[in-house]
């Protein structure tokens, strides 16, 4: 699987869009862009993923570039309970491909 | 619904004892994966399955066991416990569709004295 580039911390005033790079310039075609975040210590939560077009579920929206190199996790309007672990994963969905690795994240806060 | 379900949330391991970390899910998920966190790091994959009866290693192998007779369960045995060897241990699982997303329980909190 492709790996990520993410910076390792950003903070973000509560009411504001919040946007989360990730570098995944060796992506191939067949690897989908995911994001799951992290809260305290808890187990991660899957929030959202994508190919190649930008996707938009009850939780953020991602935006991929056309040439799929980068992407960006967008929560519209953070509140503090967005606070966490951030992590971009690029992963293959071929068969043999069943591996799930996370890089460190980038530790995202909600600033009041 | 229970999702993925592990035991026990909290141990503490003298050196060199052994202890089986469970994982349950009631998901019929064919995957199944076990990760190590230390302070303030990602997460590290240990072992994984594709279904019952298939295992294989992950990123951080050296100190543990696993095993998969059953589609729901998938324990992580530690033998000789090493200091180490403290972290949160996570468990997760998801289907074998193709963009399926992984579920992960709570945690297990090992400390190892």
């Amino acid at each position: 699987d492709a790996k990520t580039t993410q910076p390792t911390s950003m903070d973000c005033a509560e009411g504001r869009a919040a946007n989360l790079p990730c570098n995944h310039s060796t992506i191939s075609g067949n690897e989908y862009v995911y994001w799951y975040r992290q809260i305290h210590s808890q187990g991660p939560q899957y929030i959202i993923h994508g190919l190649k077009n930008n996707e938009t579920n009850e939780m953020a929206s991602l935006i991929i570039t056309e040439d799929r190199k980068s992407s960006t996790l967008i929560l519209p309007h953070a509140t503090l309970r967005d606070t966490a672990v951030y992590y971009c994963i690029v992963r293959s969905v071929n068969f043999g491909n069943e591996k799930l690795t996370f890089g460190t994240g980038t530790r995202l806060t909600i600033i009041p | 619904n229970a999702g993925v379900t592990q035991t026990p949330k909290f141990r503490i391991l003298k050196i060199g004892q052994s202890m089986t970390l469970q994982c349950t899910q009631d998901m019929n998920h064919n995957y199944m994966y076990w990760y190590r966190q230390d302070p303030g790091m990602g997460l590290k994959l240990i072992y994984y399955s594709v279904g019952a009866g298939i295992t294989d290693k992950g990123e951080v192998p050296n100190g543990y066991n696993v095993s998969r007779s059953t589609t729901e369960d998938f324990p992580l045995r530690l033998e000789l416990a090493a200091p180490s060897q403290t972290s949160v241990y996570f468990c997760a699982s998801r289907t074998a569709g193709e963009e399926a997303e992984a579920f992960f329980g709570q945690g297990t909190r090992l400390t190892v004295v």
